[in-house]
């Protein structure tokens, strides 16, 4: 069972608006560290897609946009593509592990 | 770009041990932390250890505490992970993952493709 908690699937038509959430506790997103998240397409190595919350590494969308607010945070896609089709995960720092936490991924199916 | 290149995975036995290395290459290697992350199969990611640039601190998740041991090679730039005592529940794609400081905090930036470790009788 993950530290930080997201739903398993979501799902939504070319065009339209996504969010993925990432519920965690006053050891981890709550204390303040910041949220990463990171897009696994089907057969490869994860990619950083978004740092501290919401800043995106160059050559990454402006459709994809995340957020943070007390203990949870959330990544938006926006303009779907068939493209987008992954699985999304986030991650923090666990103070209570001493580590570094993923959630469990959330897959995102573009119908 | 960014390489980063691991290999020594494959199929061991239960209680038996492995070395993994990672190849890192167009970057500073020893200015920059590094980590090892690991997928089992059809599962999500854990973080499972991390090591500074300078290779004075590391760090383990409570699931391979004790059996896995991080390292680095400045010089070769490259990353090592020892596991031994090793378990079903280890099996895994294995990925070494360069680490950015953040605010006191860290994310990864770079992933390698990952080396499958099975462990199995």
């Amino acid at each position: 069972q993950s530290v930080l908690t997201q739903p398993p699937s979501v799902s939504g038509a070319p065009g339209q608006r996504v969010t993925i959430s990432c519920t965690g506790s006053s050891s981890d997103i709550g204390a303040g560290y910041d949220v990463h998240w990171y897009q696994q397409l089907p057969g490869t190595a994860p990619r950083l897609l978004i740092f501290g919350n919401s800043n995106r590494p160059s050559g990454v969308p402006d459709r994809f946009s995340g957020s943070k607010s007390g203990t949870s945070a959330s990544l938006a896609i926006t303009g779907l593509q068939a493209e987008d089709e992954a699985d999304y995960y986030c991650q923090s720092y666990g103070s209570s592990l001493s580590g570094w936490v993923f959630g469990g991924g959330t897959k995102l199916t573009v119908l | 770009e960014v390489q980063l290149l691991e290999s020594g995975g494959g199929l061991v036995q239960p209680g038996g041990s492995l070395r993994l290395s990672c190849a890192a290459s167009r970057f500073t290697f020893s200015s920059y932390a590094m980590s090892w992350v690991r997928q089992a199969p059809g599962k999500g990611l854990e973080w499972v250890s991390g090591i500074s640039g300078s290779g004075d601190y590391t760090y383990y998740a409570d699931s391979v505490k004790g059996r896995f041991t991080i390292s680095r090679d400045n010089s070769r730039n490259t990353l090592y992970l020892q596991m031994n005592s090793l378990r079903a529940e280890d099996t895994a794609v294995y990925y070494c993952a360069k680490a950015v400081q953040w605010q006191g905090d860290y994310y990864f930036d770079y992933w390698g493709q990952g080396t499958l470790v099975t462990v199995s009788s």
